[in-house]
């Protein structure tokens, strides 16, 4: 198995740009999460699905972040518009039954 | 609300020697609780889990590590350390069905494991 995928591993934008963050979990696992790494803050969950479906978004900063999950084989998280503070590395975790949860390499996200 | 406590910002050992990374966990129902290992630039590596049974687990590349409810702890500990184990290591934790918990992890602050050829 591939693991989780996370594409783009970098991205460096500007300020008040669109970014797209996206996921791949790993075949047959029915949770997706999505968590920021801050040096400030640590580990934060920002959002996480069941079977597609969005069950717990209190973690998402605010209304510039949305997440999607049109089907089990893909994610996405879009910061619009980013701004410098949304700089951190986004992770993308799948796991089956809520148990041991799989995470991807990561996006290292720079917002100039 | 759920929460971790790894106390200690760094732990340095020399290669040979026991190592032991602290974590304290607070959960309103039955805990389940992980360890992640994170090298540089790289995602979190799972290397072992507490759900219920034994209280001593062991998990990947020799670790493992002690439930104690009554001082609700889960200490990280291997025998011998290596060289190679030197990285970020996080305490996670949530709550099991029972207590009726999300299913998000809840992380600690990590600790930087150093180990001293």
């Amino acid at each position: 198995d591939a693991g989780v995928i996370q594409s783009p591993r970098h991205e460096v934008t500007e300020m008040g740009q669109e970014v797209t963050l996206r996921c791949k979990p790993i075949s047959g696992h029915d949770y997706l999460f999505w968590y920021r790494q801050t040096m400030m803050r640590g580990l934060e969950l920002l959002i996480y699905f069941n079977n597609n479906v969005p069950i717990d978004d209190s973690g998402m900063p605010e209304d510039r972040f949305s997440a999607k999950m049109p089907n089990a084989s893909f994610s996405t998280l879009k910061i619009q518009p980013s701004e410098p503070r949304d700089s951190a590395v986004y992770f993308c975790a799948s796991s089956f039954l809520a148990e041991t949860q799989y995470f991807g390499p990561g996006t290292r996200l720079l917002v100039l | 609300a759920q929460s971790v406590a790894q106390p200690e910002d760094q732990v340095n050992v020399a290669e040979g020697n026991p190592l032991t990374v602290k974590c304290t966990y607070s959960v309103s129902g039955n805990p389940y609780l992980f360890w992640y290992v994170q090298y540089p630039n790289r995602g979190l590596q799972f290397l072992l889990k507490y759900i219920t049974g034994d209280n001593l687990v062991k998990g990947s590349y020799g670790f493992e590590a002690e439930f104690n409810k009554s001082q609700t702890s889960f200490h990280l500990k291997k025998p011998s350390a290596l060289v190679s184990d030197s990285a970020l290591y996080f305490c996670a934790v949530r709550e099991g069905y029972s207590g009726g918990g999300a299913d998000g992890l809840t992380f600690g602050k990590g600790t930087h494991l150093i180990i001293q050829p």
